[in-house]
């Protein structure tokens, strides 16, 4: 069963556009919530983080807008840039669980220039 | 700078074959993790380690095993390969619970 779901599984966007993927999750315990980016042969490099005490998580032109009642995250990219193409994993984590992330299938992300 | 180092970065082993990948991290990191990618599966854990000489069960163990021979190195074994394990493995490391876990670069495994 999986617990930590990404939508969609693919997105264009053209350049300059705000790019939104989706997340949502199951278990109510999970109290934090890392966003993976992941280019074509490298490994997951952690991208931006929040925490379930807060709504809202800025950094840059990466912003994560989190609904505790709804379970469900959003990673909204703005002024998207052709360098912001690659893989992003929602993942999900609970603090008693020694740091074993739950990770969604990710959303292939294309920005066309 | 932090790193998580792998090795082989890709490799080719027989059905029924002996494969270790190897893990090493000079962060400090008392714990360190084992995930398989797949595509369409994102990652999933294998096993993990959180202290030296010691190993724990991950999400899907199954026919894999790890040993955590100091605290820097971290081993995934498959002492007997199939094909179902052709895969992108992952290891990672991490300091402090509650934060994002450190990523290598991968070991591309294939399986004939």
């Amino acid at each position: 069963q999986q617990q930590v779901r990404q939508s969609p599984q693919s997105l264009t966007v053209w350049e300059g556009e705000t790019a939104i993927l989706n997340c949502s999750y199951e278990d109510s315990t999970f109290n934090y919530f890392p966003w993976y980016q992941q280019f074509p042969g490298e490994g997951p490099a952690l991208l931006i983080s929040i925490r379930s005490v807060s709504d809202k998580k800025e950094d840059g032109r990466f912003t994560i807008f989190f609904n505790k009642r709804e379970k469900k995250l959003s990673l909204h990219i703005t002024d998207s840039q052709p360098g912001d193409s690659a893989t992003y994993f929602c993942a999900a984590d609970r603090g008693s669980a020694l740091g074993r992330l739950h990770f969604g299938a990710g959303t292939q992300l294309i920005v066309i220039p | 700078e932090a790193a998580v180092t792998q090795s082989p970065r890709s490799k080719v082993a027989v059905t029924g074959g002996k494969v270790t990948l190897s893990c090493h991290q000079t962060n400090n990191h008392d714990y360190m993790y084992w995930y398989r990618q797949d595509t369409g599966h994102g990652l999933r854990l294998i096993h993990y380690s959180y202290v030296a000489d010691s190993t724990e069960k991950g999400d899907i163990p199954d026919g894999y095993k790890a040993s955590r021979p100091s605290q820097e190195n971290f081993s995934l074994i498959l002492e007997l390969a199939s094909l179902s394990q052709t895969a992108v493995y992952f290891c990672a490391s991490l300091g402090t619970i509650n934060q994002a876990p450190l990523f290598g670069e991968g070991t591309r495994l294939s399986v004939l």
